[in-house]
């Protein structure tokens, strides 16, 4: 079945970087669109960024653009979310999600990966 | 961007009763509107997509409607299981935005 495992969180200071990995498996992953979404403490839902299935197209939400950059490695059946100059706001579980209907809606989802921005 | 408002913020109802969740956009989605429900310490899951499209394996008891800037998610009769966090979602435009989210308890 679909599995999509995200790693890398951890707690980090403010202005450094990090990598999150999400490993697929359970489908065709070089075929799939994919997205990161993240969800801060208590919080709601907030889309981050989404690859293409082929990496032509991205698209990054304005409150990460410029800092995180979102990739992919279909030998590997791997997603990454490369973020630098972290911030506090950017504290959240991360999720990584299947795309479904041209990048519209996500029909699976990660557990996730915390991420904690902090001094 | 679009802003989705969903009403109740908390819907308190039993097992059996009837749940009608509201989702507002602050403008047209046309009818690319989605409905996630997650529950404590879990990842969200597609319920609804296109307004009214029951997602993979989703009980019939799920059901979505609406078109434009309002939708509605009903719950026809509450199982244990559907208490849970309720979110809509838009991707009529860029970027996707989420609502707030309605809390169903018990």
């Amino acid at each position: 079945q679909v599995q999509l495992v995200e790693s890398g969180g951890g707690v980090v200071q403010p202005g450094r970087s990090l990598r999150l990995s999400c490993a697929a498996s359970g489908f065709t992953f070089s075929t799939y669109a994919m997205h990161w979404v993240r969800q801060a403490p208590g919080k709601g839902l907030e889309w981050v960024a989404v690859m293409s299935f082929d990496g032509s197209n991205i698209y990054y939400a304005d409150s990460v653009r410029g800092r995180f950059t979102i990739s992919r490695d279909n030998s590997k059946n791997t997603l990454y979310l490369q973020m630098n100059s972290l911030k506090t706001e950017d504290t959240a579980v991360y999720y990584c999600a299947r795309d479904y209907r041209k990048m519209r809606y996500k029909d699976y989802w990660g557990q996730g990966t915390l991420v904690t921005v902090s001094s | 961007e679009i802003v989705l408002t969903q009403s109740p913020a908390t819907l308190s109802l039993s097992p059996g009763e009837r749940a009608t969740l509201s989702c507002r956009a602050s403008q047209s989605v046309s009818s690319y509107l989605a409905w996630y429900q997650q529950k404590p310490g879990q990842a969200p899951s597609l319920l609804i997509y296109d307004t009214s499209n029951r997602a993979t394996g989703i009980p019939a008891r799920f059901s979505g409607s609406g078109s434009g800037t309002d939708f509605t998610l009903t719950i026809s009769s509450l199982e244990p299981e559907d208490f849970a966090v309720y979110y809509c979602q838009q991707r009529n435009n860029w970027p996707p935005t989420f609502g707030q989210g309605t809390r169903l308890e018990i």
